[in-house]
């Protein structure tokens, strides 16, 4: 049972605009802590996505983008594309005895 | 660009030790926390322990007293060492270099090594 939350699948279409949501508690996202994204392309180790909740490392395309509210974060994808299939995690700190790095379950992203 | 290579046995038998090496290339020791995750087969994430190059070091509560963090700086590399392990450990596991922003988080990642646990 991961800390943070996550569906386990979302879908969409070429071109369309989906959001994978990262809920957590007041003792991790609501505490203020930033949100981390990983891909993980099948077969390969994960990648960064996203940092300090909202920023892209460099060669990160702007379609993706991350956001926080409260207890939870999401990860928006735009313009989806073929290659973007792939699992995604969100990573937070938790103030509580689960641990300096912590991980939701992930989120399969199916393009249709 | 940092390059991080595990390396180790992909079978360890029931309550042994299972023993891992991360070789860091690129980048000197200072600039990141070396950190090891895994991953078991077709599950999610878990990351199991940090280690700072002045020798500060953090583990998850789940699996501490059972696991250890080491690095040689003299030879651009870090281990982990867990304990008594059981089926329940069977995992992809990875060495990662990790950036605080926030907190934690990875910002490079080795390839990741299967290791089994198995009599």
């Amino acid at each position: 049972q991961s800390v943070l939350t996550q569906p386990p699948s979302v879908s969409g279409a070429p071109g369309q605009r989906v959001t994978i949501s990262c809920t957590g508690s007041s003792s991790n996202i609501g505490a203020d802590y930033d949100v981390h994204w990983y891909q993980q392309l099948p077969g390969r180790a994960p990648n960064l996505l996203i940092y300090g909740t909202t920023s892209r490392p460099s060669g990160v395309p702007d379609r993706f983008s991350g956001s926080k509210s409260g207890t939870s974060a999401s990860l928006a994808i735009t313009g989806l594309q073929a290659e973007d299939e792939a699992d995604y995690y969100c990573q937070s700190y938790d103030s509580s005895l689960s641990g300096f790095v912590i991980f939701g379950g992930g989120t399969k992203l199916t393009v249709l | 660009q940092v390059q991080l290579q595990e390396s180790g046995p992909g079978l360890v038998k029931p309550s042994e030790t299972l023993s891992l090496t991360c070789v860091v290339s690129g980048v000197p020791m200072t600039d990141y926390y070396w950190t090891w995750l895994r991953q078991p087969p077709g599950k999610g994430l878990e990351w199991l322990a940090y280690i700072y190059y002045v020798g500060a070091t953090n583990y998850n509560p789940s699996v501490e007293g059972r696991v250890t963090i080491l690095q040689d700086t003299s030879r651009n590399q870090f281990s982990l060492r867990l304990n008594s392990v059981t089926a329940a450990d069977t995992a992809v596991y990875y060495c990662a270099g990790g950036e605080v922003a926030g907190g934690l988080y990875i910002a490079a990642w080795g390839q990741g090594t299967l290791v089994t646990v198995s009599s």
